[in-house]
């Protein structure tokens, strides 16, 4: 597609579940993002895949969160064992960045997760 | 480490007013900085953005914004508001030179009203 695209669009889980959140990120860009956007706390930047280089995770809030970029493409973030706390919006955005960090992401329309 | 603040979370103006939006950053080197609108239900997109050059740079749909490094500041203007420009706005930072993620701050919510 033209965009970056999110699914699913929303979830409803119940507490100590697992999810999985997806994003196709446009294609031929090298860069991925996970944001968490909560109310009234902005965008909490989580993870970031550039090429094939080690993801920069330091943004994950606990060993409970995971993701991956498979073929440098689709990437799937994971929460186990869902609290209450990580309802939020997760998006996703994808830039090109062949050798540096540009700023010019393209988000998706998030993944709204509400965990009962 | 870089950080943003944006000072006021909700902000409402009268169509044809104008349009201000504070943010402060800090960092500890030259920083590059950027605004991003997320118009309801739609996602985040590239309104503006600062890296070197001239310190006034200009965006889309009339807005402007000007870096004052001895302000430490990044604020968005528009002369005149419109119905459209309700929205939500983020202000963000990086690390000049491309070395580092960027990070936003909390939002600055817009109502505009008649």
């Amino acid at each position: 597609g033209a965009g970056v695209s999110q699914s699913p669009s929303n979830k409803v889980t119940e507490k100590g579940k697992d999810v999985e959140l997806r994003c196709d990120p446009i294609s031929g860009h090298t860069a991925l993002y996970w944001y968490r956007q909560s109310l009234g706390q902005g965008l909490e930047f989580l993870i970031y895949f550039q090429g094939n280089s080690a993801p920069d995770k330091s943004g994950l809030p606990s060993d409970r969160f995971s993701a991956e970029r498979t073929g440098g493409s689709v990437s799937t973030l994971t929460i186990q064992r869902t609290q209450q706390e990580d309802s939020a919006v997760y998006l996703c955005a994808s830039s090109f960045e062949p050798h540096r960090v540009s700023g010019e992401l393209f988000f998706g329309e998030g993944s709204r997760l509400t965990v009962l | 480490a870089q950080s943003v603040t944006q000072l006021g979370s909700h902000v409402s103006v009268s169509e044809g007013a104008l349009v201000l939006l504070r943010c402060n950053y800090s960092s500890s080197v030259p920083p590059y900085l950027f605004w991003y609108v997320q118009y309801p239900n739609q996602g985040l997109q590239l309104l503006l953005k600062y890296t070197t050059g001239a310190t006034l740079v200009k965006g889309i749909n009339g807005f402007e914004a000007e870096f004052k490094k001895s302000e430490t500041s990044f604020h968005l203007t528009k002369p005149s508001a419109h119905m459209s420009d309700a929205a939500e706005y983020f202000c963000a930072v990086m690390t000049s030179g491309g070395y580092n993620k960027l990070i936003f701050g909390a939002g600055t919510r817009l109502a505009v009203h008649p």
